[in-house]
């Protein structure tokens, strides 16, 4: 059974404090992993795909990696406008189609 | 280019009652896939559509059910609405081969 775990749960960061959010998954043959944001009361929104392990996709202050068992979220010099649940879900390579498999989120939460 | 859309956005409905959820894919997208959040969770998948026929179903009962159109949009229909019904349903829509999927805005259901 594939299965996702992200930490911590919750985390609270200055404005300007860089940090990481972690991913650990296990899945029968990776078809891809994936990051979205979530706001309040909101769908979540697509950031990256990652395909193997050592790729890298950035976008503005985000920056997302790719090993064999886990993925990392980094953010640099966040501003209170990053301020979300950061959702983490693999996709098998078997399995219904475009199945997600999602962990629990990372809230994250950065003070002026 | 048009994105998910989803109807309505919130709905109360009593225990035992029956809700169907509406859906329309985004522009270009043949698969639809259902997912249920509940507060404070990552979206767990309920199933999926392709070409009017569900191709993937996670572990719900079998009182979660859903059609496809021939336009790609969708219906969930929940039968014998249970407390623990209540979270938020998201519909998300991609292209049949391509991994990368797209949320709506969701539906929050609460059951009293």
């Amino acid at each position: 059974e594939d299965q996702v775990t992200q930490s911590p749960e919750a985390l609270r960061l200055q404005e300007g404090e860089s940090s990481s959010l972690n991913c650990s998954y296990t899945v029968s043959g990776l078809r891809g992993l994936f990051w979205y944001r979530q706001d309040p009361g909101k769908g979540p929104e697509f950031l990256f795909t990652l395909y193997s392990a050592g790729e890298e996709k950035e976008k503005e202050r985000l920056k997302a990696t790719l090993t064999k068992k886990e993925s990392f979220l980094h953010i640099t010099a966040p501003k209170p406008e990053d301020s979300a649940t950061y959702l983490c879900a693999v996709q098998a390579e078997e399995g219904a189609g475009n199945m997600l498999t999602f962990g629990g989120g990372t809230r994250l939460m950065v003070k002026p | 280019e048009t994105g998910v859309t989803q109807s309505p956005t919130h709905l109360i409905k009593t225990r035992g009652q029956q809700v169907t959820l509406r859906c329309s894919s985004q522009s270009g997208h043949n698969t639809v896939s259902w997912y249920q959040q509940a507060l404070g969770q990552g979206p767990q998948f309920i199933f999926q559509y392709y070409r009017e026929e569900e191709n993937g179903r996670g572990n719900f009962p079998p009182r979660f059910s859903g059609l496809q159109f021939p336009n790609y949009s969708s219906e969930l229909n929940v039968n014998a609405l249970e407390l623990d019904d209540s979270a938020l349903y998201l519909c998300a829509s991609s292209f049949r081969g391509g991994p990368e999927a797209f949320f709506g805005q969701g539906t929050r259901l609460t059951v009293v």
